[in-house]
């Protein structure tokens, strides 16, 4: 079965500090990946996704992402972090092949130090 | 704007009671998801539709039930909600699998 591993539950930081929260997920097929931002009190909003081609896929507001296939990684990077970054980062994974359901990791909490 | 409308947007139940959800989008997704979100264990798929007339069961679909009543709407209904189904709800749709979710704004529903 597909899993999604985020390694830090909670995060913090200073502003202008540089970012990078872990994803590691458990499937050996083709996968899609993503990384949404759900910022107080909102829903989820996508930052980037990656499918195909370049490995480094960059999103909204200064985020990248990096997918390592042989690590099973898709790390989200920021070099400079602000206050209003501070949210809750979600990773997830769409096996192509397993139908339609997308499998969320448990979330990191960001917080963002003026 | 185009996006994905839920209703309602806070809701308390007694143990028993029944409720809907609704969801609706206009963009013209074909599929369709229901997901509720808990501290610490990020989003899991309760129910999900992936065209029109069909639904099939996600990680965690006991006690809901759910109605795809057209391209539009996809509804999620508790017949006798429990406390463990204090969550947020979040109903969501995309385009297909190499597209991100767009997420309704959420139901925070308390049943006591």
């Amino acid at each position: 079965a597909q899993s999604v591993s985020q390694h830090n539950h909670h995060v913090i930081l200073s502003e202008a500090a540089s970012l990078e929260l872990g994803c590691n997920y458990s499937y050996g097929g083709t996968v899609n990946l993503f990384w949404y931002v759900q910022y107080p009190g909102q829903h989820l909003q996508l930052l980037l996704k990656y499918f195909s081609g370049d490995p480094l896929v960059k999103g909204i507001k200064g985020f990248e992402a990096e997918f390592i296939k042989s690590k099973f990684s898709f790390n989200l990077r920021k070099p400079s972090v602000q206050w209003s970054d501070t949210a809750e980062y979600f990773c997830a994974v769409n096996a192509l092949g397993g139908g339609f359901k997308t499998i969320f990791g448990a979330g990191t909490r960001l917080f963002v130090k003026a | 704007n185009a996006g994905v409308t839920q209703t309602p947007k806070f809701q308390v139940l007694k143990t028993g009671q029944s409720m809907t959800l609704q969801c609706a989008q206009d963009m013209n997704h074909n599929s369709m998801y229901w997901y509720r979100q808990d501290p610490g264990m990020g989003l899991r798929l309760i129910y999900y539709s992936a065209s029109e007339g069909t639904t099939d069961k996600g990680e965690v679909p006991n006690g809901y039930n759910v109605s795809r009543l057209n391209k539009r709407e996809f509804s999620l209904r508790l017949e006798s909600a429990a406390p463990s189904q204090t969550s947020v709800y979040f109903c969501a749709s995309r385009r297909g699998d190499t597209y991100g979710y767009t997420f309704g704004s959420g139901t925070r529903l308390t049943v006591v």
